[in-house]
């Protein structure tokens, strides 16, 4: 069962632009991650946003969180061509031993 | 390095050729979970565990094992393979509660059942 759902499904940039990546989810969660995954490898801890927390930074990454709307985004910014990758967000909610992830975000960012 | 270490990296079977895939990290984590990953479907919890010999089902156990005899170490077992097992498997480990921090993940395995 998916929780979270990322837009758009794939986003082409040109590098030096902004990347904006959504993510809506359906129940209450006791934080949002971001993760990046590279063509066919293990995926990589970004960031991680609790419920209490609206905004995040993290280098050129900032995450948001409106709990009201169910949704989070994640900017990247001042794109770079290695940051091409499948952006994913996962969610925890309740006492689940387990983050949930939605089915990601293809991002290509071209020279 | 801290990391998870899978192996195979490739594994290419037949039905119901009994297989395992290790998984084994150096953190000292006490949580450590199995996902696959499918075209479409994302990925899908099929095991955890919580600690040594504490181990629970995730979303799609079927035709699966596990077992957490040692703290760095959480194989998952395919008893008889199907096609439908074909899929990209990834072992992740995690300090203290499987959620409230995040998850380092593993290199993948790329079974293939035939």
């Amino acid at each position: 069962s998916q929780q979270g759902e990322e837009d758009p499904q794939a986003l082409s940039i040109q590098e030096g632009e902004n990347a904006t990546m959504n993510c809506s989810y359906k129940t209450s969660i006791n934080n949002l991650q971001w993760y990046r995954q590279n063509s066919g490898r293990g995926l990589v801890h970004l960031i991680l946003i609790r419920s209490n927390e609206r905004e995040k930074h993290s280098g050129r990454l900032r995450v948001t969180l409106d709990t009201s709307k169910k949704s989070s985004s994640l900017l990247i910014t001042a794109s770079r061509a290695a940051d091409t990758a499948s952006y994913f967000c996962a969610t925890h909610t309740g006492t689940a031993s387990k983050l949930t992830f939605g089915t990601g975000t293809r991002l290509q960012v071209t020279l | 390095e801290a990391q998870v270490t899978q192996n195979p990296r490739y594994l290419i079977t037949v039905t119901g050729k009994k297989l395992t895939v290790t998984c084994s990290q150096n953190m000292n984590h006490e949580y450590m979970s199995w996902y696959r990953q499918d075209p479409g479907l994302g990925l899908r919890q099929i095991y955890y565990s919580m600690n040594v010999e504490v181990t629970d089902k995730g979303d799609v156990p079927e035709g699966y094992k596990v077992s957490r005899k040692e703290k760095r170490n959480f194989p998952l077992i395919l008893e008889s393979p199907s096609p439908n097992q074909t899929s990209l498997y990834f072992c992740a480990s995690s300090t203290r509660t499987g959620g409230n921090y995040g998850y380092t993940f593993g290199s993948g395995t790329r079974l293939t059942v035939v």
